[in-house]
């Protein structure tokens, strides 16, 4: 089993859906989680860290589900500039390692 | 902001050259990281760094290697190119204990 997994989609979704992505780790000693965001031919770039209560920015929701091993991101009122490849993260274990990244999920926002 | 960049964005190189790929970091960042990004096979860690002069292997060094002179850059090298090294190049660095990484703008590198 892959340390990190993602559906690779695309999920295909009008302007305005609400959408959710979930991300499977298998290491139940994972300690920190992210969500990054990448543009085609550009560099992934954080979007926001993932807590055990829960993160929320705007229309941009993360949450941790230690029991069952997944993070998962909810997109509300998806705009076209959502449009990109959100890659989830984990350092896997304590301590200064390094992150381990899925291969991401395809979102493509339709007007 | 934190600024990473790249020396390069597009690299052409033949196949037995010696590359290098220079990533620098103005943000006093003690960790920094190399990735290669491929379709459908996502990011892959090469080598990373925590410190000055100190490196450890990632998932795949293979034909890699890697120097950190100084805090603020960390060069890859490829000492004899080949034609599967064709990839997209990512350079990241963090803080010390506080994980999250901030990317640079990639280097394309095709290998003929």
């Amino acid at each position: 089993r892959k340390e990190v997994e993602q559906d690779p989609g695309p999920f295909n979704v009008p302007e305005g859906a609400t959408v959710a992505f979930n991300c499977t780790y298998s290491n139940s000693a994972s300690q920190s989680f992210f969500w990054y965001r990448q543009d085609c031919r550009k560099e992934p770039k954080l979007l926001m860290s993932v807590y055990s209560s829960g993160n929320e920015d705007g229309r941009f929701t993360a949450q941790l589900n230690r029991a069952s091993q997944y993070i998962s991101l909810l997109i509300r009122d998806s705009k076209l500039s959502d449009s990109a490849t959100y890659l989830c993260a984990v350092i896997v274990n304590s301590g200064n390692t390094p992150l381990v990244f899925g291969k991401g999920t395809r979102l493509s926002v339709i007007a | 902001d934190v600024k990473v960049t790249q020396s390069s964005r597009y690299l052409v190189k033949r196949t037995g050259e010696k590359v290098f790929l220079e990533c620098v970091q103005d943000m006093d960042h003690e960790n920094m990281f190399w990735y290669r990004q491929d379709p459908g096979l996502g990011l892959r860690l090469i080598y990373f760094s925590y410190d000055v002069k100190m490196k450890e292997k990632g998932d795949i060094p293979e034909g890699y290697s890697v120097s950190r002179e100084k805090k603020e850059r960390f060069s890859l090298i490829l000492e004899s190119a080949s034609t599967n090294q064709t990839s997209m190049y990512l350079c990241a660095s963090s803080w010390l204990g506080l994980p999250g990484g901030y990317f640079g703008p990639g280097t394309r590198l095709t290998v003929t």
